[in-house]
């Protein structure tokens, strides 16, 4: 039990498909972020909520659509991928300006 | 830009100490981060430097100089449940919130 849970784990979608990403947190946390993970790469940034209001939008392309309706919860709407866009998703939160981050363990996504 | 470098694997014996090594480049640094990462589970925080010197938790010690814009990993008394992969990640500040910056990461393999 890691304080972040993350659904669906596991993900297999096509490149017309509409499907969506959730993480939820019970630490107390005002930040939420997510990241992707891809062989080989650095965990990449995508978004970042403070405060329920995002902050950070590393150049993301917009088929990735985040949601943060509360500083409980955070979701990914992904529609029309691409095959290159499977991957790990991990969501992560943290206090605002605390330098440890809490991970879940992330929606592994096929787009075939 | 920002960009952080580490090996890509290390190889060591039970018992013994490894070194994993991190420099970085990047505007607005904080401070750096260590991760722990097992195969198919989510990063956890190992720990900070925020200040030059060493920081000790256990078997695990971090190192930051941020004249010379590096830190390194020090494992110690190694086991096989270390088998994992580490990342460095730089805590930097931007907009209104911090963020990490993550490493590719090193794939430690612990053998017997």
């Amino acid at each position: 039990e890691t304080g972040v849970t993350q659904t669906p784990r596991h993900l297999v979608m096509g490149m017309t498909n509409k499907k969506s990403l959730k993480c939820e947190q019970h630490l107390g946390h005002n930040a939420m972020y997510w990241y992707k993970q891809s062989a080989k790469k650095p965990l990449e940034l995508m978004f970042v909520y403070s405060l329920e209001e995002r902050v950070e939008n590393n150049s993301v392309p917009s088929r990735f659509s985040p949601e943060c309706p509360n500083s409980s919860h955070l979701f990914l709407h992904l529609h029309t991928l691409q095959p290159e866009d499977s991957a790990l998703y991990l969501c992560a939160s943290s206090h605002r300006d605390a330098g440890e981050l809490f991970f879940g363990e992330g929606s592994r996504l096929t787009v075939l | 830009g920002q960009s952080l470098e580490q090996p890509s694997e290390v190889t060591a014996v039970e018992g013994a100490i490894v070194q994993i090594n991190c420099t970085y480049q990047t505007s607005g640094f904080y401070g750096l981060s260590w991760y722990q990462q097992h195969d198919g589970g989510a990063p956890t925080f190992l720990s900070y430097n925020g200040l030059d010197g060493l920081e000790e938790t256990g078997r695990f010690s971090s190192f930051l100089s941020r004249s010379d814009s590096y830190g390194y990993l020090l494992l110690q008394e190694l086991q096989m449940k270390d088998s994992a992969s580490y990342f460095c990640a730089v805590r930097s500040y931007g907009g209104a919130t911090n963020k990490l910056i993550f490493g590719t990461g090193t794939l430690l393999a612990v053998q017997p």
